[in-house]
């Protein structure tokens, strides 16, 4: 199995841009979520999809963020316009159910994609 | 609001030494701690614990959950140069799986050869 795909890896834009991040969940898999890292923050969650369908989206921090999973084997990430406070590593993660103690599973996460907003 | 709190924040020490890592948490109905390990790309699993005093091991990583004081450590010994990285733990929100995960801020172990 490939995994979580993500890309771009690394992007660089100045502050007023769209940036527009990809994601491409392990087949099969039911959720996928949208997490944000930083030193200051950690990694939070931005929103989940339950088979293409937005569930929970308030970690979506202002209205700039938007998100969309068109279908089962694709989902972007949008923020426009990006300001500087956006740089961070955003993953993008996906799972077969909601694990414990419906199962066993985990979440799988993705390699991230790295934003620098200048 | 759930919380994880992991420490020491960052931990440096010789390659073939002990180390434990913290986690203590804060979430009404329990249901799972998870210990994930990131090195420079994706977190990827190590651990998922739901009973109190029960070990999970593999190779020199062990973790033991107490659900009565609210905190799990992680251990590694004999630790080696590939054991750097940041140990992040994490617990699902109340009533829920993994569908909203809170995780700490992490542990940054480097380890010196």
């Amino acid at each position: 199995d490939a995994g979580v795909i993500q890309s771009p890896r690394h992007e660089v834009t100045e502050m007023g841009q769209e940036v527009t991040l990809r994601c491409k969940p392990i087949s099969g898999h039911d959720y996928l979520f949208w997490y944000r890292q930083t030193m200051m923050r950690g990694l939070e969650l931005l929103i989940y999809f339950n088979n293409n369908v937005p569930i929970d989206d308030s970690g979506m921090p202002e209205d700039r963020f938007s998100a969309k999973m068109p279908n089962a084997s694709f989902s972007t990430l949008k923020i426009q316009p990006s300001e500087p406070r956006d740089s961070a590593v955003y993953f993008c993660a996906s799972s077969p159910d909601r694990g414990f103690p419906y199962s066993g599973n985990t979440i799988y996460f993705g390699e991230g994609s790295w934003l620098t907003v200048v | 609001e759930d919380k994880v709190v992991q420490s020491p924040l960052s931990l440096v020490v010789h390659e073939g030494d002990t180390v434990t890592l913290n986690c203590s948490y804060e979430v009404t109905n329990f249901r799972s701690l998870l210990w994930y390990k990131q090195e420079k790309k994706a977190p990827t699993f190590l651990f998922m614990l739901t009973s109190s005093g029960i070990e999970k091991k593999s190779g020199r990583l062990s973790s033991i959950l107490d659900k009565k004081e609210l905190f799990s450590i992680l251990n590694i010994t004999a630790t080696q140069t590939g054991d750097s990285a940041i140990y992040l733990c994490a617990v699902p929100g109340t009533n829920f799986g993994n569908e909203k995960l809170t995780f700490g801020t992490g542990t940054r172990l480097t380890i010196i050869p």
